[in-house]
Formats: structure tokens, sequence, C-alpha cells
């Protein structure tokens, strides 16, 4: 079974500071890791994703974020958000099969 | 091109009605799925096909029923809906096998409003 933590439902950040998106999993398995991001009355758009390979993955609109396989984390980071940022940011797990295991999303909201 | 479009954008039923749901793809993905995400939720998988049959149906009530009639196109029947039905239904695709590591592409989704 694997499961996504996220540990925060919302996250106010003035516009141009940094930002962090925590995300913690478990799995049994080796795992696949994603963020996605909505935007308001929109779909999924992929960010970033760690399939193997180097732990820091660099995504779309400045995001990156670092696999910690210790600490079983994912976390999201930018160093400098804009209003346009503001959106619902998922954390998603695979171990393959199809199955992706969404967390319970993390609101981003810049304030100008 | 990682698109994936669905058709309607918006879409009112009535409880006895029927209507479809399409999602559409060209990047040769061999997966197609259907989640139903309600408001302030993560999307909750529906249905998967793989190579055009059906691999995943996660307990869904058959009032959806999915047709999957070639390896583009992936239909979601709506019949006999309730209101709690309501909600936006997405569909994703992706590749299928080992390497492809699964990553899941979205539509735009077809928000449902059930009276």
């Amino acid at each position: 079974a694997q499961s996504v933590t996220q540990l925060d439902s919302q996250v106010p950040v003035f516009e141009e500071a940094p930002v962090e998106l925590r995300c913690n999993y478990s799995s049994s398995v080796s795992v696949y890791l994603f963020w996605y991001v909505q935007y308001p009355n929109q779909g999924l758009q992929l960010l970033l994703k760690y399939l193997s390979g180097s732990t820091l993955v660099k995504g779309i609109n400045g995001f990156e974020a670092e696999f910690n396989k210790s600490q079983t984390s994912f976390h999201l980071r930018k160093p400098s958000v804009h209003i346009s940022d503001t959106a619902e940011y998922f954390c998603a797990v695979s171990s393959g099969f199809q199955k992706v295991t969404f967390g319970i999303g993390t609101k981003l909201q810049v304030i100008p | 091109d990682t698109e994936v479009t669905q058709t309607p954008k918006h879409l009112v039923m009535g409880m006895t009605n029927k209507k479809s749901l399409k999602c559409e793809q060209h990047m040769g993905h061999r997966a197609m799925y259907w989640y139903k995400q309600k408001a302030k939720k993560p999307p909750e998988l529906m249905f998967v096909y793989s190579y055009e049959k059906l691999s995943i149906n996660e307990s869904v009530p058959s009032r959806f029923s999915p047709e999957c009639p070639n390896s583009s196109l992936l239909n979601l029947h709506l019949h006999a809906l309730q209101p709690e039905d309501s909600a936006l239904y997405l569909c994703a695709s992706s590749q299928v096998g080992r390497e492809a590591k699964e990553t899941q592409y979205f539509g735009p989704g077809t928000r449902l409003l059930v009276l």
C-alpha cells in the first residue's frame, strides 16, 4: 500500500518570497513521485516528476523538488513566487500498475 | 504535445437523462483513466483502460459506464445520476510499460452538475 501526506492544507506567502510545500510518502516498494498543479476550474498540470536518477528535480514555472529517500519526502520549492502561482498543488505517488495516490492538496495563496 | 482534450467543458443534466463525456489524446498513450474530483478534494480513480481493455474498476456504480472505442478515445456514459455525482470529471492518459513509469497527463475536465 502507498500513501501521501501533505502536511499543510494552506500556505500563504508574500509575492517574491520563497515557498516550500511539504510532501511525505509511504510505500513498501520503489516509488515514482509527482507534483501536479491545479488552477481554479482547470485540470491537473504536471509540474515535475521523480522517476530515478538525480534526487533534485527541476520542473516548469521555476519549481523544483528534492527526493529524500531516508526521510521519505518530496518537498516542492520555489525561490520567488508570483501571483500567478496561486493554485492547488497535489503531491502524488505511484509504484506502477497504473494506480496513483494523491495527497489532499495544498492551497498556495500568494499575497501581493 | 502532451494534450488531453475533454468535451464538454460543462454539463448540466437531470437525474433521468443520459449523457456522455468524451476524452481524446493523440500522444500514442495506451492507458487512459477516468477520475472524479469533488470540490477541495484530490482526484479519485474510477476506471483504467489499458490497451483498450478495462483493467481497473474502482467499484464505481453502474450508472457510470466507460467505453474505449479505440486507443485515442475514452467515453464515460452517464445514466440515472444522483445529485451527489456532481463533480469535476477528469480524464488522463499515460504510456504503459516498465520504461514508461506511467506519468499521467490530465485533460481540463468536465464540470458536471446533476439536478
